[in-house]
């Protein structure tokens, strides 16, 4: 079992429809993060959980909306998306939010696709 | 605030060539820096890091990289590129205190047969 899990791999949904990616680590750690990667443009932050709090919301639409029920789990609940909102989508943690020598250890992220 | 800055989106080298993928830091602080590899619909994997110790830093895979201050550089080498190499690698950087790392905007390495 790798350190941090995301389900589904692949996702392909429909404009009206509501569905929600999940993560899961392994690994102990405090921190937890949600990214969006698409085609050609940086990785961008869209939240960060510590210690089950969110920290961090970088001026995500409101069609995101993560959860974060305890420190091994992290949700993104998808709803009314649009199909620019079609990317690869990963989960990362780390050992604490604030102590910066130890990075990340990324999921295998969450293809979506909106239709 | 801490930003990297990497250098050419797209590298190409011989099978068997060196390997040079560059990376240049601020930092107002001492930095940690990393390096990433993400091959196609994965997530990214690290490859090494440097957290104030060695400067010169041997990672996974045959690939190294060395933290020059003088020249606010942390660029990742190998001496001999593999058909498996081929993947896209972003450097990134944080400070003590500040868990958020910065990534740079990656490097897609391709390697020629």
């Amino acid at each position: 079992e790798t350190g941090v899990t995301q389900t589904p791999r692949h996702l392909v949904m429909g404009m009206t429809n509501k569905k929600s990616l999940k993560c899961e680590q392994h690994l102990g750690h405090n921190a937890m993060y949600w990214y969006k990667q698409s085609a050609k443009k940086p990785l961008e932050l869209m939240f960060v959980y510590s210690l089950e709090e969110r920290v961090e919301n970088n001026s995500v639409p409101s069609r995101f909306s993560p959860e974060c029920p305890n420190s091994s789990h992290l949700f993104l609940h998808l709803h009314t998306l649009q199909p620019e909102d079609s990317a690869l989508y990963l989960c990362a943690s780390s050992q604490n939010w604030g102590g910066g020598s130890y990075g990340y250890t990324f999921g295998s992220g969450t293809r979506l696709t909106v239709v | 605030a801490q930003s990297v800055t990497q250098l050419g989106s797209h590298v190409s080298v011989s099978e068997g060539a060196l390997v040079l993928l560059r990376c240049n830091y601020s930092s107002s602080v001492p930095p940690y820096l990393f390096w990433y590899v993400q091959y196609p619909n994965q997530g990214l994997q690290l490859l090494l890091k440097y957290t104030s110790a060695a400067t010169l830093v041997k990672g996974i895979n045959g690939f190294e990289a060395e933290f020059k201050k003088s020249e606010t550089s942390f660029h990742l080498t190998k001496p001999s590129a593999h058909m498996s190499d081929a993947a896209e690698y972003f450097c990134a950087v944080s400070v003590f205190g500040n868990e958020k790392l910065t990534f740079g905007t990656g490097t897609r390495l391709t390697i020629i047969p």
